[in-house]
């Protein structure tokens, strides 16, 4: 297992336009994380699963942005209609179903939208 | 409204010598706190936990101090090492079923040899 993987690991598009980013996480892990970074900030809670179920959203998700994960595996994350307020660094993680071991995250995805 | 705050954006310290980065916090209903650690181009790596029930953690050179009356946490590397030069991401948990974890800002690092 290599870990928690995102694709792709970076994305340039233009303001209007849609993007979907994927995440594998680690097989055995059953929750499954999405977070956002922007320069100079932690890490911001976006949404979370478990299995394919998703079970909170942070009011940082707007209606623009929406998070799958069909049959508990892998999970993407689609912005539509991006601005420039999006761009960010766009961080996966997972783990087990206590945060109490600490989650893995993968190298992210950075999205730039111009 | 911070509810997990790292006040120093950036800490210099010398190789073998005693890092000591701190974090504090507001919301007393926070029942588990976690450091973790970001290289650049890279996502953050977890280091090491505490639950609120303990003020003390251990592993290895590094060691998670708890101040619960005073809201604040620590984290203490000895002896540092070059290697350690990173960001370092204090991050608390409201447990049970919530699954998210609300971070601070970081500390950057550096460990001159």
């Amino acid at each position: 297992d290599t870990g928690v993987s995102q694709n792709p690991r970076h994305k340039i598009t233009k303001r209007g336009q849609n993007v979907t980013f994927r995440c594998d996480p680690i097989s055995e892990h059953n929750r499954l994380y999405w977070y956002r970074q922007t320069l100079g900030q932690g890490p911001e809670f976006l949404t979370y699963f478990q299995n394919e179920a998703q079970l909170e959203k942070s009011r940082l998700l707007s209606d623009r942005f929406s998070a799958e994960r069909p049959k508990g595996s892998f999970s993407t994350l689609e912005i539509q209609r991006t601005e420039q307020g999006d761009s960010a660094m766009y961080l996966c993680a997972s783990s087990l179903a206590t945060v109490t071991y600490g989650y893995t995250f993968g190298s992210g995805t950075r999205l730039t939208v111009v | 409204d911070q509810q997990v705050k790292q006040n120093s954006p950036s800490l210099s310290v010398q190789e073998g010598r005693i890092s000591i980065l701190n974090c504090d916090y507001t919301n007393s209903m926070f029942d588990y706190f976690l450091w973790y650690k970001k290289y650049p181009a890279e996502g953050p790596t977890f280091l090491i936990s505490i639950s609120s029930i303990k003020d003390k953690n251990e592993d290895g050179r590094f060691t998670v101090f708890l101040n619960k009356s005073a809201k604040h946490l620590s984290l203490h590397i000895v002896p540092s090492q070059p290697g350690d030069s990173a960001v370092y991401f204090c991050a608390a948990s409201l447990g049970g079923s919530q699954g998210n974890l609300i971070f601070g800002k970081g500390t950057k690092l550096s460990v001159k040899p």
